[in-house]
């Protein structure tokens, strides 16, 4: 139990378009999803948590007009990065928390944005 | 602020060989503590955890075990394998609602035969 999926698995886009990157846990309920960066060979960065019904926090320096999050279920969340550049290209990781197992998160497998 | 300190990589071990990877942290209060792992291309995997101190927690042959005298976490292993070869994260986080993991920077292991 407690998975996590996302979808795509990886995307390429053109500098300027936006895309969407999807994060659903799939046999939980989540009332906290959090969202990662990873650059290569460095650690997760958190961009922002997202409460379902209710804005996302974003941690500092994260543009929020730039990287949108949308928690709109107790079982999905998306992060839309508008009008991408290739600075943006990078691992995007979600995970999310089961209500009823306390601490643990639970990750996604990973989108891989490249923008060209 | 809270923080997790890892041994730099990468850790290049023969197979059989005993792994130690060191992981200390700085919190202001009590956290939970973790190990993930990172296999290539994937997400991160819960590996193992522990909640309070001198709790052990063990999978898969890992263990570590929570030290709140010398905030520390270190991850061990007694016979690694080449599948062990993966990317370590100690992460720590707090009881709550809004809990947030704080990571360290990775640790890459490479288990050769």
């Amino acid at each position: 139990g407690a998975v996590v999926s996302q979808h795509p698995s990886w995307v390429i886009c053109k500098s300027g378009t936006s895309v969407k990157i999807e994060c659903r846990s799939l046999d939980f309920q989540a009332t906290t999803m959090f969202w990662y960066r990873q650059f290569p060979k460095q650690s997760l960065m958190l961009m922002a948590t997202s409460n379902e019904g209710s804005k996302a926090t974003y941690e500092q320096g994260v543009e929020k007009d730039k990287f949108l999050i949308n928690h709109a279920s107790l079982t999905l969340s998306t992060l839309t990065v508008t009008s991408a550049h290739p600075e943006d290209s990078s691992f995007y990781i979600c995970s999310a928390r089961d209500r009823d197992r306390g601490d643990e998160q639970y990750f996604g497998p990973g989108t891989r944005l490249t923008v060209t | 602020g809270d923080s997790v300190t890892q041994m730099e990589g990468p850790v290049t071990l023969s197979e059989e060989a005993f792994l130690t990877i060191n992981c200390t942290y700085t919190a202001t209060g009590y956290p939970s503590l973790f190990w993930y792992v990172q296999y290539p291309g994937e997400g991160l995997q819960l590996l193992l955890k522990a909640t309070k101190a001198d709790d052990k927690g063990s999978n898969k042959g890992f263990e570590a075990t929570y030290r709140k005298e010398t905030t520390s976490f270190h991850l061990e292993k007694g016979s690694v394998q080449v599948s062990d070869s993966a990317v370590y994260f100690c992460a720590l986080t707090y009881s709550g609602t809004a809990s947030k993991l704080t990571f360290g920077t990775g640790t890459r292991l490479q288990v050769t035969l």
